[in-house]
C-alpha cells in the first residue's frame, strides 16, 4: 500500500522566513495530495491540495510543488507569522472510489516573533 | 454550520469497559470517516463510510472494534472491551461526496481517549 513520509519533523522560523516541508510517496498510482494544519485540541483542517496533473499550486503565502518523477511534494510558507504555528500534515490518495488518504507523520511549525 | 460535532471531547475509561464515541457529520454531507491518530501510527483512517453504508473497514484495527450510521446525521464508534493501547485521539471526519479525487474532508475536533 502507499506510504508516505514527511521531513523534518519539527521546523523552528522567525516571523517573517520561509518554510518548507517536503514529503515523498512510494505508489505512482496516487493522484491528489492534500496540506492538512492541526492547531492544538483541533482537527486537521485543509489548506491547500494538489493534483497529480499540477506541477505547482499558490494561494496566498503558501504553494504546494509536487514532481511525479520523484514521487515528492513540498509545502512552502512565505513571510511566515506566529498564527502559522501547527502541525502540518501532508497525504497521498489515489482514485480507489473514494478519497483513501494516507498521512503523512507530521511537521510541528513553530514561528518565533 | 456548525462543522463536525464529535462527543464527547475527552474520555476517561478503565481497562475492560466498553467505550462509544459519537459523531454528527455535516448537514448534506453523504461520506463519513473515523480515523485514530497516536504518536506512535500518527494519523491513520479506520473506516470509510457513503451513504450510511460501510465501504472500507480494512482499518479497523480488531474486532473489539465496531461503528455504526443508523441515518445520515449520526455515527458511532464502538470499542468493547477497552484496553489501554486504545488510548489515542479518534476524529471523525465528513465530506460531500461527487467522485472527484478533490472531495474535502471537514474534521471535527476529536475525542480524546484514555484507557487506564
Amino acid at each position: 500500500g502507499e506510504n508516505v513520509e514527511q521531513h523534518p519533523s519539527t521546523l523552528s522560523v522567525q516571523e517573517g522566513d520561509s518554510a518548507v516541508i517536503k514529503c515523498t510517496y512510494s505508489d505512482s498510482a496516487s493522484n491528489y495530495f492534500p496540506w492538512y494544519k492541526q492547531e492544538l485540541g483541533k482537527g486537521p483542517q485543509l489548506i491547500i491540495d494538489i493534483r497529480s496533473n499540477v506541477g505547482e499550486k499558490k494561494d496566498q503565502r503558501i504553494a504546494v510543488t509536487l514532481n511525479k518523477t520523484a514521487k515528492h511534494f513540498s509545502l512552502h510558507i512565505t513571510e511566515t507569522q506566529p498564527e502559522d504555528s501547527a502541525v502540518y500534515f501532508c497525504a497521498a490518495s489515489m482514485n480507489t472510489g473514494f478519497q483513501k488518504l494516507v498521512f503523512g507523520t507530521g511537521t510541528r511549525l513553530l514561528v518565533s516573533p | 454550520d456548525a462543522g463536525v460535532i464529535q462527543s464527547p471531547r475527552h474520555e476517561v475509561t478503565e481497562m475492560g469497559q466498553e467505550v462509544t464515541l459519537r459523531c454528527k457529520p455535516i448537514s448534506g454531507h453523504n461520506s463519513l470517516f473515523w480515523y485514530r491518530q497516536t504518536m506512535m501510527r500518527g494519523l491513520e483512517l479506520l473506516i470509510y463510510f457513503n451513504n450510511n453504508v460501510p465501504i472500507d473497514d480494512s482499518g479497523m484495527p480488531e474486532d473489539r472494534f465496531s461503528a455504526k450510521m443508523p441515518n445520515a446525521s449520526f455515527s458511532t464508534l464502538k470499542i468493547q472491551p477497552s484496553e489501554p493501547r486504545d488510548s489515542a485521539v479518534y476524529f471523525c471526519a465528513s465530506s460531500f461526496r461527487t467522485g472527484a479525487i478533490t472531495d474535502t474532508q471537514y474534521f471535527g475536533p476529536g475525542t480524546r481517549l484514555t484507557v487506564l
